[in-house]
């Protein structure tokens, strides 16, 4: 069973070039997210989809924007990429409203 | 605000000992609540919830927690640690009818022989 599978895992990038990381859950389910983890301060959400064809901004959502493809993929897209982007980046699903999450490996972004 | 505390930043224990990390949350109502943990290079692991019902929750790996209303706290504990147990673990709170969680900061356990 794959779950949540995240692409690339690792990623160097120099300040201002643009990437898009790749979510895809073979789950079937309503709910994706984005989140950034660093050192410190725990999980923060960054975009979230309810559904498909729907986005909405979490806590921290400057510098990124999302697409929600489909049902089964959700990318976060670094237009400029900035060293405080420097982060592990996680994405999650989950079914119905307050169901548990299931989390990818995540990315390891590193921005010089 | 919403918010959840972990006050343990990193804990050590020795293999066999009892554990016990603690989580504190504010909510206006009971939230839905989680322990997660994460090990090292890895992602999220589910390790238990708690809805409603009974206040006591079990987990995977031995792990249980217990619900306090009056105490707004939702405390990790396992009775006797394995050194796999090291990792670090995540309370996150879900507000009812939404779809986010809201993550502690984490506490990172390390476990001696």
């Amino acid at each position: 069973n794959a779950g949540v599978t995240q692409t690339p895992k690792f990623q160097v990038l120099k300040t201002g070039q643009s990437m898009t990381l790749q979510c895809a859950q073979d789950m079937n389910h309503n709910s994706m997210y984005w989140y950034r983890q660093d050192p410190g301060m725990g999980l923060r959400l960054i975009y979230y989809s309810a559904s498909e064809g729907t986005t909405d901004k979490g806590e921290v959502p400057n510098g990124y924007n999302v697409s929600r493809l489909n049902k089964r993929e959700f990318s976060l897209r670094l237009e400029s990429a900035a060293p405080s982007q420097t982060s592990v980046y996680f994405c999650a699903s989950s079914g119905e409203s307050n169901q548990p999450q299931h989390f990818g490996d995540g990315t390891r972004l590193s921005i010089l | 605000a919403q918010s959840v505390t972990q006050p343990d930043i990193h804990i050590t224990v020795s293999e066999g000992a009892s554990l016990e990390l603690r989580c504190n949350y504010s909510y206006g109502a009971t939230p839905y609540l989680f322990w997660y943990v994460q090990s090292p290079g890895q992602g999220l692991q589910l390790l238990l919830k708690y809805f409603s019902g009974d206040t006591l929750v079990q987990g995977i790996k031995g792990f249980e927690a217990e619900f306090k209303r009056s105490q707004s706290s939702f405390n990790l504990r396992k009775p006797s640690v394995h050194w796999s147990d090291a990792a670090e673990y995540f309370c996150a709170v879900g507000p009812i009818n939404t779809d986010k969680l809201i993550f502690g900061t984490g506490t990172r356990l390390q476990v001696f022989p």
